[in-house]
């Protein structure tokens, strides 16, 4: 059973860094698959941030591309987010999830999702 | 950016009802396009992929249509636990994008 589990900070500081993580059980990072960051403000709909390939290779939401990055950790099985230059418009809840493993991407599994503030 | 539109934005009906709810794409995506439910306080749940098919454990009373610009998902007879947010998304190119959400409601 494929299992996704977020961590990080709950707060975070205006013009600070978002930093999360997604730890994977399951399966491997380094399988076929993408792995995405997904993000949901309070009552409103989802937004993709961004994607990674157990290679590096990495694709983001160009609304969000000057401030994201999107790394892998392939020997601890995870791969992680940051977010610069944080607003308020940053909070949201964070998720995590499994892509495709083609170039068209559903996905299959997803974390819990972690509610991040963005707050002083 | 491809941008999806669903409609309605919400609904109301009850148990035993079929419910539609329709989604259309701003340019063709032939058929990739995948269904979520959303529970309040859950993860989306994946439905529907590449427009018809069922994921795996996913009820068969739910079932998607369509291709190019316009799609629908389908509940057949609502039940109970099927009260949730749908999200319609396109997995054509990225960046990948969702709809704004279909919320079904107890009438």
């Amino acid at each position: 059973q494929v299992q996704l589990q977020e961590s990080g900070p709950g707060l975070v500081k205006p013009s600070g860094t978002l930093s999360l993580t997604c730890a994977v059980s399951g399966d491997s990072i380094s399988s076929s698959n993408w792995w995405s960051w997904v993000r949901q403000p309070p009552g409103k709909g989802l937004e993709w941030i961004g994607e990674i390939y157990h290679s590096g290779s990495t694709n983001y939401n160009p609304s969000l591309k000057s401030r994201v990055t999107i790394s892998v950790d392939k020997p601890n099985n995870q791969f992680s987010l940051k977010l610069s230059s944080v607003t308020a418009a940053d909070t949201a809840v964070y998720y995590c999830a499994r892509g495709g493993s083609s170039l068209h991407s559903d996905f299959d599994y997803w974390g819990q999702g972690t509610l991040v503030t963005v707050s002083s | 950016d491809i941008q999806m539109t669903q409609s309605p934005s919400s609904l109301s009906a009850s148990v035993g009802d079929r419910v539609t709810i329709t989604c259309r794409a701003s340019q063709s995506i032939t058929s990739y396009l995948n269904w979520y439910q959303q529970k309040p306080g859950k993860a989306p749940k994946l439905l529907i992929y590449a427009a018809s098919s069922l994921q795996t454990g996913v009820p068969s009373r739910f079932s998607g249509s369509g291709s190019g610009t316009d799609f629908t998902l389908t509940i057949s007879s609502l039940q109970p636990e099927d009260f949730a947010t749908y999200y319609c998304q396109q997995s054509y190119i990225t960046p990948w994008t969702f709809g704004q959400g279909t919320k079904v409601e107890i009438k």
